[in-house]
Formats: C-alpha cells, structure tokens, sequence
C-alpha cells in the first residue's frame, strides 16, 4: 500500500521567512496530493491540494511542487506570520480508487514573531 | 459550504459502556465518509471507510464488532464504540468526500470528538 514520509518533523521560522515542508509517496498510482493545517485540538483544514496533472500550484502565500517522476511534493510558505503555526499534514490519495487518504506524519510549524 | 459537523465534541464514559458519534455532512450529500483516530501529538490513522448503504470497510487491524459504523444516509454516519475501554481513550474525527462534477473532490473533516473512557 501508499506510504507517504514527510519531513521535517518541526520547523521554527522567523516570521517573515519562508518554510518548505517535503513529502515522499511511494504508490505511483497516486494522483491527488491535499495539504491540512491543523491547530490544536482542531479539525484539520484543508489548505492547498494538487493532482498529478499539474507541476505547481499557487494560492497567496502557498504554493505546492509535485514531482511524479521523483514521487515527491512539497508545501511551500512565503512571508510567514505567527498565525501560520500549527501542524501541517500532507496527504496522498488514488482519486478513482480506494480514494483513502494516507498521511504522513505531520509537520510542527512554529513561526516567531 | 461543505461543512461536516460532529457529536458530541467531547464525551466522558465508563469502563465497559458503549458510545455513538454522529457525523454529518450539512450542506451536501457524501456517499463517503471515513472515520479516523488521532492520538496526541500523532497523525491521523483511517480506521474504516463508511458507504451509505453498504457495509463499512475497514483496515487492517482494526476491529469491526469494536468499533460498529453505520452509514444510514447520504448527509449521516455513526461510528458507535463498543464496550469502551481506557485504551480506546482518543480524538476521532470523521470526514466526508464532496462530489463534484462526477469527481470526488477532497475530504472535509469534522470537529472531532474527544473521547476519555475511565
């Protein structure tokens, strides 16, 4: 089945950086690639999604990278604010298929004001 | 829109009782619903696969006379945890697929619900 690594597992910015969180899929059968924000002792919210169609996506200040060839993707945070802290998930999905989510592990992102 | 709500949000009971979580999808109809379990500081772990109408599908290791999942409805699933013990102490948090165009988009997630067994 789907395992999806990511990393790191924490990442301290300034505010005003950028952060980059990078996962791995290992089924390329994959074709959907969602990003969740979760806060604490909140739902997760999706943020940004992408499907394997597209190279990049953009909305604001994320942006999202897939590489299919290399079954990597990566979430992408410019001009970072305390707000944005949290723990972000990546996830991947055979959309058409089982269409079952797998997570990966979870980044913490603190960002210091 | 798509909204999915959960209850309770939180939910204290005794060693040996037996608990219903409710997950509805507000503003759209979801033939699919899935059921998730989140220990502190972990990811989320799919414990099934909920379809209106049919029998839920679970995953490996998790056990279906445990843990009993009805999908009575397109907008309403219930996961009911049975004879709960302290181990079973955890966030679970429901989701549900919104259609579109003949596409299932992504899953959104409910609130969650935080159960303590005692």
């Amino acid at each position: 089945g789907e395992n999806v690594e990511q990393h790191p597992s924490t990442l301290s910015v300034q505010e005003g950086d950028s952060a980059v969180i990078k996962c791995t899929y290992s089924d390329s059968a994959s074709n959907y690639f969602p990003w969740y924000k979760q806060e604490l002792g909140k739902r997760p919210q999706l943020i940004i999604d992408i499907r394997s169609n597209v190279g990049e996506k953009k909305d604001q200040r994320i942006a999202v990278t897939l590489n299919k060839t290399a079954k990597h993707f990566s979430l992408h945070i410019t001009e970072t604010q305390p707000e944005d802290s949290a723990v972000y998930f990546c996830a991947a999905s055979t959309q058409g298929g089982s269409e079952k989510l797998v997570f990966g592990k979870g980044t913490k992102l603190t960002v210091n004001p | 829109g798509a909204v999915v709500s959960q209850h309770p949000s939180r939910v204290i009971c005794k060693s040996g009782t037996s608990v219903k979580i409710e997950c509805r999808s507000l503003d759209f109809q979801a033939t699919t619903m899935f059921w998730y379990r989140q220990f502190p500081k972990q990811s989320l772990m799919l414990m099934a696969t909920s379809n209106e109408g049919s029998k839920a599908t679970y995953e490996q290791g998790v056990e279906k006379d445990k843990f009993l999942i009805n999908h009575a409805s397109l907008t309403l699933s219930t996961l009911t945890v049975t004879s709960a013990h302290p181990e079973d102490s955890s966030f679970y948090i429901c989701s549900a697929t919104l259609t579109s165009g003949g596409l299932r988009e992504t899953q959104y997630f409910g609130p969650g619900t935080r159960l303590l067994v005692l």
